[in-house]
């Protein structure tokens, strides 16, 4: 059974650092990671999919790296600004458009 | 992409009754999901919703609980049966496609 853990739980930053949240899974036999953005009170907004064959994506401040072998992937976030405050989840899909299975999550506050 | 919505986007409801959720989805999609999550907790998978054929569950959770309703490739129904405090919970619909999986907006259910 596939188990994703992030860490660390909680992270509280002032504006303007660089900062990176890790996500590990168990069993790397994955076909895509993705990284989501949960605010308070909304649902899940998608902000990088990573397939089982590459390495990284990027999209704007945010960068995605997937080392399916070890079982890990980082979310790397520049320049760190108040409106990034947000729970961070990791999921990881078994097969295309399949179920995901999702991390605990990290609560990020980026405080001014 | 695709555009989800669900109906209610919230809901007090009373031990002992039930609620029915709806799920609605902008275009023909095969896989679609519901995801409970509970305060304070990341997103568990309750089961696969199959168009035209009973929903698949997963450990835990059970027909007579959660039944689900899949009419075509656009919508599906949960409902939450029989009411207790514990599943005070955010009900997530969600749709996979070959590129990434989208979640609706949820419903935020609170049961006295």
């Amino acid at each position: 059974k596939q188990e994703v853990t992030q860490i660390p739980a909680a992270l509280s930053v002032p504006e303007g650092e660089n900062l990176v949240l890790n996500c590990s899974f168990t069993d790397s036999a994955i076909y895509n990671l993705q990284w989501f953005r949960q605010d308070p009170g909304k649902g899940l907004t998608s902000l990088l999919l990573i397939q089982s064959s590459q390495r990284e994506q990027t999209s704007g401040r945010l960068n995605a790296s997937l080392d399916k072998s070890s079982g890990r992937s980082t979310l790397y976030i520049a320049a760190s600004q108040p409106g990034d405050s947000a729970t961070y989840l990791c999921a990881v899909g078994e097969t295309s458009g399949s179920r995901l299975t999702f991390g605990e999550g990290t609560q990020l506050t980026v405080n001014p | 992409s695709a555009v989800i919505s669900q109906k209610p986007s919230r809901d007090i409801c009373q031990r002992g009754t039930s609620l029915t959720i709806q799920c609605q989805v902008d275009s023909q999609v095969t896989m679609m999901f519901w995801y409970r999550q509970q305060p304070g907790q990341s997103l568990t998978l309750i089961a696969t919703a199959n168009q035209g054929s009973e929903a698949t569950y997963e450990s835990g959770f059970v027909i007579d609980k959660f039944p689900i309703s899949r009419p075509n490739l656009t919508f599906s129904t949960l409902t939450v049966s029989n009411m207790s405090p514990e599943d005070s919970s955010i009900y997530l619909c969600s749709v996979g496609t070959t590129e990434t999986q989208y979640f609706g907006p949820g419903t935020r259910l609170l049961v006295l």
